[in-house]
């Protein structure tokens, strides 16, 4: 079984500073990792996802995501974050050999960008 | 090509009552899954569904039902609704299951008990 831990309920920042979303997951077979965003009143959309290949995965709107096995970890980063960004951020992790399980999501962080 | 759509969007029931929730995933989506969002427990995977096939079940009690239609549409059923069932409900749609994470969410629906 996997898990996941998003450290930061909350994170305010001001606008066009950068910011790090931080996920740390539990698994005992190899790992594929997501980021999911959500906007208020909306369902959630796929940021980026890591599968294979390289560790360091860009996604939409500026986003990137490092993944980090010795460290479990797949923390998300954007350089210079919008009044825009403004929304709540879910980590999600399933298993790579396990067939088609269902994702586990963290309970979310809260980005508030501050004009 | 249209999103994912859920009817109804605002759902107010009293305890004891059932409750029917519907999803439209975009054409040509095959798995639909349902997961059920509340500030404290986060997101929680409810079923999947592939062709019309449960093929996986998260960790729910049987009051939690649902069923896929052969033009994919998914219906999930809450029966003798309890208090701790208001939440916001999401479905969600891809081609072949959510593992590979190309999912698309719909805007949930939102149901409320008194």
């Amino acid at each position: 079984a996997q898990s996941v831990t998003q450290l930061d309920s909350q994170v305010p920042v001001f606008e066009e500073a950068p910011v790090e979303l931080r996920c740390n997951y539990s698994s005992s077979v190899s790992v594929y990792l997501f980021w999911y965003v959500q906007y208020p009143n909306q369902g959630l959309q796929l940021l980026l996802k890591y599968l294979s290949g390289s560790t360091l995965v860009k996604g939409i709107n500026g986003f990137e995501a490092e993944f980090n096995k010795s460290q479990t970890s797949f923390h998300l980063r954007k350089p210079s974050v919008h009044i825009s960004d403004t929304a709540e951020y879910f980590c999600a992790v399933t298993g790579s050999n396990s067939g088609n399980t269902p994702l586990v999501f963290g309970k979310g962080t809260r980005l508030s960008v501050i004009a | 090509k249209a999103g994912v759509t859920q009817t109804p969007r605002y759902l107010i029931k009293t305890r004891g009552q059932q409750v029917t929730l519907s999803c439209s995933p975009i054409s040509g989506h095959r798995s639909v899954s349902w997961y059920q969002q509340t500030p404290g427990q986060g997101l929680q995977f409810l079923f999947e569904y592939f062709s019309e096939t449960q093929r996986n079940k998260g960790n729910f009690p049987g009051r939690f039902s649902g069923r896929q239609f052969s033009n994919s549409r998914s219906e999930m059923n809450v029966s003798t609704l309890e208090l701790g069932d208001s939440a916001l409900y999401l479905c969600a749609s891809s081609l072949s299951g959510p593992h590979y994470g190309t999912q698309y969410f719909g805007p949930g629906t939102r149901l409320t008990v008194l």
